[in-house]
């Protein structure tokens, strides 16, 4: 079965910028996986941050973005702020009718 | 606004079933799909399956196969996921989630439900 994967944790500077990648074990992300990308405090419920690999959900600050990087979808967040600090899951659909959340990202601001 | 409340939390024996609703409020309940995510403590969110509250459709991940069933009662716009033969592995908390207009991710969440598979 293929695994999404996803770094473990980054750190990064208040006002830094920093890449998170979702990926597969098998084979590339493409804009046809339809990547979204959810963060999620301790506790919280998951908030809606990228959809269809580069649209921002409502509310959602322009300094984070979605692309495909190098077989892999990204999600960057440019000037990090102290409330960023949380974990970042990536979903990609894997076709017919299935979906699968990657391994989570946990991100440091300091 | 959207709205999708859960029922309350579960505790249930090993081997029992467990039955979670998720009432939605402030759309057009049969327009948008509905999916069921899960997130055991300590880890990160498992996607479960979805529900076409239109046709009634479901589909489910492979490792739910057998135990899951997905159903919607549309006159109550609700939808119910029920999961059987209960472990202690499916000590999590259960979410719904609608899949938003431009399909393929999920865009409100419900509160969450917690169940708790202990003897």
């Amino acid at each position: 079965q293929t695994v999404v994967t996803q770094e473990p944790s980054f750190s990064v500077s208040p006002g830094g910028t920093v890449t998170l990648t979702c990926g597969l074990s098998s084979g590339s992300v493409s804009t046809s996986y339809y990547p979204s990308w959810y963060q999620q405090t301790p506790g919280q419920t998951p908030r809606t941050l990228i959809f269809r690999t580069n649209t921002r959900s409502s509310g959602v600050p322009d300094r984070f973005s979605g692309s495909i990087l190098e077989n892999k979808a990204a999600l960057t967040i440019t000037g990090a702020q102290a409330d960023d600090e949380s974990d970042y899951y990536c979903v990609l659909y894997m076709g017919s009718g299935i979906y699968s959340f990657g391994t989570g990202t946990k991100v440091t601001v300091l | 606004q959207v709205q999708l409340v859960q029922s309350g939390a579960e505790v249930k024996k090993p081997g029992a079933s467990v039955k979670v609703s998720c009432k939605a409020s402030g759309y057009t309940f049969t327009s948008q799909n509905m999916h069921w995510v899960r997130q055991a403590p300590g880890q990160g969110p498992e996607w479960m399956g979805i529900t076409n509250p239109s046709s009634g459709d479901t589909s489910w991940a492979q490792k739910f196969q057998g135990r899951v069933t997905m159903t919607r009662d549309t006159s109550t716009d609700t939808v119910y996921m029920e999961l059987s033969s209960l472990r202690s592995e499916d000590t999590a908390v259960y979410y719904c989630a609608r899949e938003g207009p431009a399909i393929y991710y999920f865009d409100f969440w419900g509160q969450g439900t917690l169940v708790t598979v202990s003897s």
